[in-house]
């Protein structure tokens, strides 16, 4: 069974204060590696989607970098703008069924402070 | 704006009671997926429907059932509803696998 976990389960920073939120999984075979970022009462919105180990991905102040084991979303110099909660979800290749559905963990809850 | 369209925003109804939730995928997306995300549960995969067509099931009850139309839009029905089928219940569309993009969710409250 697809499994992620997402630590912390919350973080508050000050404005500019870097950081990194962790996403750790275990699927049968990786397809993709998803970040979403969701606002309270929000659907949850398309950062990116990673491949394969090595691969990282820059939007703005968010960078995201994948290993065999886990991923990394590395936010830079952050505003009160990026509070938010940030989503990791895992998509494995498809046992003979054709499903592409995510398996997301449950989130890291990240407040910034002005 | 993601382009996925869900409908209605908030609904309030009782247990036992049925309901029917509305998907419009984005423009050219051939695939409608239904998630649930509850506080204890977070973001639970339900069904798949890839044009018209069931692809892949998920954690779904069986009162629970869903359909894509030949426009592609998709229904979403739940039935026999408990307390604990309080939700919000996503919508999401893609046109390829990697790029999957949610809707603003349909609110259930079974009271």
């Amino acid at each position: 069974e697809d499994q992620v976990t997402q630590s912390p389960e919350a973080l508050r920073l000050q404005e500019g204060e870097s950081s990194s939120l962790n996403c750790s999984y275990t699927v049968s075979g990786l397809r993709g590696l998803f970040w979403y970022r969701q606002d309270p009462g929000k659907g949850p919105e398309f950062l990116f989607t990673l491949y394969s180990a090595g691969e990282e991905k820059e939007k703005e102040r968010l960078k995201a970098t994948l290993t065999k084991k886990e991923s990394f979303l590395h936010i830079t110099a952050p505003k009160p703008e990026d509070s938010a909660t940030y989503l990791c979800a895992v998509q494995a290749y498809p046992s003979g069924g054709g499903a592409d559905g995510l398996t997301f963990g449950k989130g890291t809850h990240l407040i910034i402070q002005p | 704006d993601s382009g996925v369209t869900q409908t209605p925003k908030h609904l309030i109804t009782a247990t036992g009671q049925r309901v029917t939730l509305r998907c419009s995928p984005r423009s050219g997306d051939l695939s409608v997926y239904w998630y649930q995300q509850s506080l204890d549960q977070g973001l639970q995969f339900l069904i798949q429907y890839y044009n018209g067509e069931e692809r892949a099931k998920g954690n779904i009850l069986e009162r629970f059932s869903a359909q894509q139309f030949p426009d592609l839009h998709s229904e979403l029905n739940l039935s026999s509803l408990e307390l604990g089928d309080s939700a919000l219940y996503f919508c999401a569309s893609s046109m390829t696998p990697n790029t999957i993009y949610f809707g603003e969710g349909s609110w259930l409250t079974v009271v």
